[in-house]
């Protein structure tokens, strides 16, 4: 039962444009959400984090917006770098716990 | 700040025998402690957390007698696969947090790629 989905594989974005990833949950006790991103061979590293009270949280090229009643967040990265070629996690913890539950990621490659 | 280690980075063991991965958290303390694996393409599945001093608590379906878990300290927690199998062969990943707030950020270790032959 995939409680977070990531229902895009991959993604290919050319430099400078925006890069938009996707994220659905199922779980409605899910009550904070955040994003990871991964290079190979690495563990995850923490990007950004969104309370299910906001609807929007920005940090610099990265914005992350949530829909409660969709059930879906999104992660905008703009304007894109070669650096972002990397895979992006989407998470979520509830109910004031910290157990994470991950979605399958995201592969975006950043094209000159 | 914030940096995880794991060790070693990759293995290679013979079915049957037990291996031993370490996670430290090397410039804060962490109260809790987790352990993940990642299969080839797929999401990274919570196994078990762990806080200093008790016993770690496991995810339903992870058998708590082959994937032994030891936090003795607030830097320190072992993952020891015991008579592994060719089906455990995947990237184990720790993480460390250092608080109980919901809001604390989880980093993570590097991985260890466990290959069983």
């Amino acid at each position: 039962d995939q409680q977070v989905k990531q229902n895009s594989p991959s993604l290919s974005v050319q430099e400078g444009r925006i890069s938009i990833l996707n994220c659905d949950y199922t779980n409605s006790m899910f009550d904070y959400f955040l994003w990871y991103k991964k290079y190979p061979a690495e563990g995850p590293t923490f990007l950004i984090s969104i309370s299910s009270i906001k609807d929007k949280n920005e940090d610099g090229r990265f914005t992350v917006f949530l829909n409660k009643s969709a059930k879906h967040l999104s992660l905008h990265i703009v304007p894109s770098q070669p650096g972002d070629s990397a895979v992006y996690f989407c998470a979520a913890k509830a109910g004031g716990g910290n157990k994470l539950t991950f979605g399958t990621g995201t592969q975006l490659k950043v094209e000159l | 700040g914030a940096v995880v280690s794991q060790h070693p980075s990759w293995v290679i063991c013979k079915s049957g025998t037990s291996v031993k991965i370490e996670c430290r958290s090397l410039d804060f303390q962490a109260t809790t402690m987790f352990w993940y694996r990642q299969f080839p393409k797929q999401s990274l599945m919570l196994m078990a957390t762990s806080n200093e001093g008790s016993k770690a608590t496991y995810e339903q379906g992870v058998e708590k007698d082959k994937f032994l878990i030891n936090h003795a300290s607030l830097t320190l927690s072992t993952l020891t696969v015991t008579s592994a199998h060719p089906e455990d062969s995947s990237f184990y990943i720790c993480s460390a947090s250092p608080g109980l707030d919901p809001t604390d950020t989880q980093y993570f270790g590097p991985g260890t790629r466990l290959t069983v032959l």
